[in-house]
């Protein structure tokens, strides 16, 4: 069975700071890989998605993530954060022939100090 | 164009009532699903269904929960008898008809049951 693992249930930053989330996957066969984020109260919203081509894929809002198969991650990065950052962000795997069945990890809370 | 609406944001429910959520896609989707999210936790797959038909229900607790997408009107989910355990937010996402498309997400429904 698909599942999504996300290392760090809680992070606390300081603005300017890099932020790397990890995100592991286990599923055997092709799979497309997603980031979302959920400001408070409000709906998730697309980060980034992959699902195909270059592993290295931008997002909006400066955010990046790389899909590194070897390892089945797809960690979330961004070099410099900002307090409007703070939010809850999720990483979701669907198998390619399963369009809209999206498996979610657990979410991790950023939380950006100014 | 308009995203995926969803009414009522909040609902309260005495225990024993029943809930009914609704969910109007984007303009050209005919994919809908449901998710519900839980206190503390990621969101979970419950239903997806197309036109007048459901297509997996694999996440659908056995009892008491049912959804359609009629040809005309929104998806409802429908929760008979509620209880506190229900108590969650509950999305609903829509995509194209075309595979490999991302699923977007609307605003939630936020059911309370006391």
């Amino acid at each position: 069975a698909q599942s999504v693992s996300q290392h760090n249930h809680h992070v606390i930053l300081s603005e300017a700071a890099s932020l790397e989330l990890g995100c592991n996957y286990s599923y055997g066969g092709t799979v497309n890989l997603f980031w979302y984020v959920q400001y408070p109260g409000q709906h998730l919203q697309l980060l980034l998605k992959y699902f195909s081509g270059d592993p290295l894929v931008k997002g909006i809002k400066g955010f990046e993530a790389e899909f590194i198969k070897s390892k089945f991650s797809f960690n979330l990065r961004k070099p410099s954060v900002q307090w409007s950052d703070t939010a809850e962000y999720f990483c979701a795997v669907n198998a390619r022939s399963n369009t809209g069945k999206l498996i979610f990890g657990q979410g991790t809370t950023l939380q950006v100090k100014p | 164009n308009a995203g995926v609406m969803q009414n009522p944001r909040h609902l309260v429910r005495r225990r024993g009532q029943e809930a009914r959520l609704r969910c109007s896609p984007m303009k050209g989707h005919s994919h809908v699903y449901w998710y519900r999210q839980l206190p503390e936790e990621g969101l979970k797959f419950m239903v997806y269904l197309q036109k007048e038909n459901i297509i997996d229900e694999s996440g659908m607790p056995k009892e008491r929960f049912s959804a359609e997408f009629p040809k005309e009107g929104p998806s409802i989910l429908r929760i008979q008898q509620v209880v506190r355990g229900d108590s969650a937010a509950y999305f609903c996402a829509s995509s194209p008809e075309t595979a490999g498309n991302t699923i977007y997400f609307g605003e939630g429904s936020w059911l309370t049951v006391v």
